[in-house]
């Protein structure tokens, strides 16, 4: 099976700090994604990257970057993090673009800015 | 844009129970796939069923099966036999088909299991 693992289950930085969260998936996926999950608001997507090098903004790409120079990790960057960007941060990868057997995801990095 | 709503925040179940969670879609697609995720207490997001639009047989995976109506753009998941372990967050999820690249996910259900 695909194992898509990300670097930090819990994550505490303060407001302003530069983040990264990092994605790494192991069965040479094209596809990776980047979602934030919050209460009654669901998964939104923030960012996806469907090979290396490339990338593309999601539904709420604001304050957030992303980055992928190997296939297999995807990196998640808040340049100036801020109180409202506190939430969990799911990453997920699919083997290419048009496949249609779903996800799989990371189990998710819990993000506090304080 | 397409949209998936899910209209229950929290349901709840007996132990041995069915239940069914409801999802609908909106859409002018006619090739596209429809999913459930469910979501433990673990955060690790599991796929439990997919269905192909074009399939008028609906998805059966074990104990979950779905209701798949495809003018009614409804997908509803029906969860049999219900067990401890079926407590969760699920989430109904919608792709286009060819060319897409993500899927749109509803806000998801609470799923409790009472023994």
């Amino acid at each position: 099976d695909v194992k898509v693992t990300q670097s930090s289950r819990y994550l505490v930085k303060r407001t302003g700090e530069k983040v990264f969260l990092e994605c790494v998936q192991d069965m040479d996926h094209e596809n990776m994604f980047w979602y934030r999950q919050d209460p009654g608001l669901g998964l939104r997507l923030i960012y996806f990257s469907y090979d290396v090098k490339m990338k593309e903004k999601g539904d709420i790409p604001e304050g957030y970057s992303v980055s992928r120079e190997k296939k297999e990790r995807f990196s998640l960057i808040l340049e100036s993090a801020s109180t409202n960007q506190t939430s969990m941060y799911l990453c997920a990868s699919r083997l290419k673009w048009g496949d249609r057997r779903g996800y799989t995801f990371g189990s998710g990095t819990r993000l506090t800015v304080v | 844009a397409q949209t998936v709503t899910q209209s229950q925040p929290e349901m709840s179940v007996q132990e041995a129970e069915t239940v069914t969670l409801s999802c609908t879609y909106d859409t002018s697609e006619s090739d596209y796939y429809l999913f459930w995720y469910k979501q433990p207490p673990s955060r690790q997001m599991i796929l439990v069923i997919r269905q192909e639009a074009y399939k008028q047989q609906n998805a059966t995976e074990n104990r979950f099966s779905v209701n798949f109506q495809k003018a009614a753009k409804s997908f509803s998941l029906k969860i049999s036999d219900s067990q401890l372990g079926d407590a969760a967050m699920y989430f109904c999820a919608y792709q286009p088909g060819a060319g897409s690249y993500q899927l749109t996910f509803g806000k998801g259900t609470k799923l409790s299991v009472i023994p």
